[in-house]
């Protein structure tokens, strides 16, 4: 069964602390990991997609990363507005996209 | 730059009545999705539909139905509401990947309660 596992469940830094975000997924079948934002009462909204070991995309503060087994995503110098819920997805076949449950981050001031 | 318009936002039912949410999308996407998102359960897909004419069960489709209207619409009917379909429901939609999946694209749900 595809499984995708983010941790931690929650962050809370300060302004300025920079951290990674992890994501574990199930490599059989991979066509696809992404990145997305979710703001409360907000859609997700996408960020990155990766598709192979190795592969770096970068917005702003945000770098995210694929090795053959996990995604992270890393914050540098996050500000509040960096505060959000950040889901990881992995794609399979019939273009079905598989959800882990996100990382709550919040960014003190 | 409308993308992905979900309606209504909100709703209110009792236990047994039905209802229809709406999606439309305006770009252009052959696949289209609708999740449901709890807490603690993260996001969920209900019925997806890979093309128009098409459509395919997801990880949760009990109690719902779907409709691909034409390339832009894909509609989600609740036949006979529970409390257990309390929940916010998202539709995305992608373009079709060559060996890949392509990102999807969310509207901003429909905070659905049944009473």
């Amino acid at each position: 069964e595809d499984q995708v596992t983010q941790s931690p469940e929650a962050l809370r830094l300060q302004e300025g602390e920079s951290s990674s975000l992890n994501c574990s997924y199930t490599v059989s079948g991979l066509r696809g990991l992404f990145w997305y934002r979710q703001d409360p009462g907000k859609g997700p909204e996408f960020l990155f997609t990766l598709y192979s070991a190795g592969e770096e995309k970068e917005k702003e503060r945000l770098k995210a990363t694929l090795t053959k087994k996990e995604s992270f995503l890393h914050i540098t110098a996050p500000k509040p507005e960096d505060s959000a819920t950040y889901l990881c997805a992995r794609g399979g076949i019939h273009d079905k996209i598989i959800f882990g449950k996100g990382t709550r981050l919040h960014i003190l001031p | 730059n409308a993308g992905v318009t979900q309606t209504p936002k909100f709703q209110v039912l009792k236990t047994g009545q039905s209802m229809t949410l709406q999606c439309a999308q305006d770009m252009n996407h052959n696949s289209m999705y609708w999740y449901r998102q709890d807490p603690g359960m993260g996001l969920r897909l209900i019925y997806y539909s890979a093309s128009e004419g098409t459509t395919d069960k997801g990880e949760v489709p009990n109690g719902y139905n779907v409709s691909r209207l034409n390339k832009r619409e894909f509609s989600l009917r609740l036949e006979s509401a529970a409390p257990s379909q309390t929940s916010v429901y998202f539709c995305a939609s992608s373009s079709r990947g060559q060996g890949s999946n392509q990102p999807q694209h969310f509207g901003d749900g429909t905070r659905l309660s049944i009473l």
